[in-house]
C-alpha cells in the first residue's frame, strides 16, 4: 500500500525558505511523477510541480523561479524548497503519487515573523 | 494556463438525491480531467480518472462523464458520508489546474 508522509518546519520567517520532505513507503521505485500540491486555508489546490525518480522536473510558471523539487532515491523520498517566502504561501503543502493516486496527509507551513 | 469552472460553487441536497457538479475548461482536454473528494482537514481523495474511470475502491454511485471541454461529475443515491467539496482537475497540459471546488451539504 503506497504511503507519503510530508515534514518539514510548520513556521517560515518571511523572506526564508521553506523546506518539505515527502517519505514515500510502499513502492520501491516508479517511472512516473511525483508531485507536490499546496492549498493555502480555505481556498482551492495549486499543483507546484513533480519530479521523476530520473529527476527530471517540471515546475508551475506562476512559481518556477522560486521552486526545487529534488529526489533521494536512496531514501524513497522527494522534496520542496520554496525560496523568499512571504504570507501568500501559508498553505497546506501535500505531496501525491503518480497520477495523483495517492497523498499525503498534508502539513501546514505558516509564513509569519 | 488552462482555466477550469466548475458549478455550482455550492449545493445542498437530501440524502438519496441525485447530484450533478459540472466542470468546463478553457480548452480542449480530451478525456484527461479529474475528480476529487476533499473532507474537511483530510487530503484530496482521487474518485474518477481520465474522466470517466472509477478509482478502485470508490463506490459505483459516484460517476463521471465527458470529453473535450464540457465534463459532469454525478452521484447517483446521496449518502451522509459524501458531505465534501469537490474539485476537478485537468491533467492533460501543464500547468495542472484545478477548478474552485464546489462545496456540497446535506439537508
Amino acid at each position: 500500500q503506497v504511503q507519503l508522509l510530508e515534514s518539514g518546519p510548520g513556521l517560515v520567517k518571511p523572506s526564508e525558505t521553506l523546506s518539505l520532505t515527502c517519505t514515500v513507503s510502499g513502492v520501491s521505485n516508479s517511472s512516473y511523477y511525483w508531485s507536490w500540491i499546496r492549498q493555502p486555508p480555505g481556498k482551492g489546490l495549486e499543483w507546484i510541480g513533480y519530479i521523476y525518480y530520473s529527476g527530471s522536473t517540471n515546475y508551475n510558471p506562476a512559481l518556477k523561479s522560486r521552486v526545487t523539487i529534488s529526489v533521494d532515491t536512496s531514501k524513497n523520498q522527494f522534496s520542496l524548497k520554496v525560496t523568499s517566502v512571504t504570507a501568500a504561501d501559508t498553505a497546506v503543502y501535500y505531496c501525491a503519487s503518480p497520477f495523483f493516486q495517492h497523498w499525503g496527509q498534508g502539513t501546514l507551513v505558516t509564513v509569519s515573523s | 494556463d488552462i482555466q477550469m469552472t466548475q458549478s455550482p460553487s455550492s449545493l445542498s441536497a437530501s440524502v438519496g438525491d441525485r447530484v450533478t457538479i459540472t466542470c468546463q475548461a478553457s480548452q480542449d482536454i480530451r478525456q484527461y480531467l479529474n475528480w476529487y473528494q476533499q473532507k474537511p482537514g483530510k487530503a484530496p481523495k482521487l474518485l474518477i480518472y481520465d474522466a470517466s474511470n472509477l478509482e478502485t475502491g470508490v463506490p459505483s454511485r459516484f460517476s463521471g462523464s465527458g470529453s473535450g471541454t464540457d465534463f459532469t461529475f454525478t452521484i447517483s443515491g446521496l449518502q451522509p458520508e459524501d458531505m465534501a467539496t469537490y474539485y476537478c482537475q485537468q491533467s492533460d497540459n501543464l500547468p495542472y489546474t484545478f477548478g474552485q471546488g464546489t462545496k456540497l451539504e446535506i439537508k
